[in-house]
């Protein structure tokens, strides 16, 4: 079954402790993104890339960092959490040929972070 | 920049009713359009998309959206809601072109009366 997986799905952590949220595709995509989503402020992406190796930051990066050393992983890490990165956060992932018919992006079941 | 505004933070409608959801976008070419549904403590599920052709757009669920390039709108609406249609609706458009990256609006939740 094509998917998206993101782990964990809920966090409860305290300001400066690292963390790490996994993303993982099994479909061979080329793309993969990651959002953050606030009430009142939709979804907004942190970081995006293209392909192995490829990463660029999105429209709200500030205090993340992402890495791409495998085609299927796009972790998302926070190096010193702080309560303003309290939020719910969805992985995506996509094809570089074609729209990926019914589902051009697919998204996982996103990630709930509260940060103390 | 592109951008995509959704003007309604919140609608409710009576169910049996009709519905339409309102999204504007800003970019110069042609966009690519899409629309998510997110029902509470869901992700997000793909209503419908549009690349090009036909400007009226079917979707799953019974929804539809017309792209309107004269009024940089792509509107979504159903003609008769369903009580399980209470949901979060975000309309997004495609950055620069690219499937892999999307910019969203800020959603417009949908709330149903019996």
């Amino acid at each position: 079954e094509a998917q998206v997986t993101q782990n964990p799905r809920y966090l409860i952590t305290v300001t400066g402790k690292k963390l790490t949220v996994t993303c993982s595709q099994n479909m061979n995509h080329e793309y993969m993104s990651w959002y953050r989503q606030d009430p009142g402020l939709g979804l907004r992406q942190i970081y995006y890339s293209m392909n192995v190796e490829v990463t660029d930051k999105g429209d709200v990066p500030e205090g993340y960092k992402v890495s791409r050393k495998e085609k299927r992983n796009f972790p998302l890490i926070l190096e010193s959490p702080s309560p303003n990165q309290t939020s719910l956060y969805f992985c995506a992932s996509s094809s570089r040929t074609g729209w990926g018919g019914n589902q051009p992006q697919h998204f996982g079941d996103g990630t709930r972070l509260s940060i103390l | 920049a592109q951008s995509v505004t959704q003007p309604d933070i919140h609608i409710t409608v009576s169910e049996g009713a009709s519905l339409e959801l309102r999204c504007n976008y800003s970019y110069g070419a042609t966009p690519y359009l899409f629309w998510y549904v997110q029902s509470p403590g869901q992700g997000l599920q793909l209503l419908l998309k549009y690349f090009s052709g036909d400007t009226l757009v079917q979707g799953i669920k019974g929804f539809e959206a017309e792209f309107k390039r004269s009024q940089s709108s792509f509107n979504l609406r159903k003609p008769s809601v369903h009580w399980s249609d209470a949901a979060e609706y975000f309309c997004a458009v495609a950055r620069g072109g690219s499937q892999g990256n999307l910019i969203f609006g800020k959603g417009t939740k949908l709330s149903v009366k019996p």
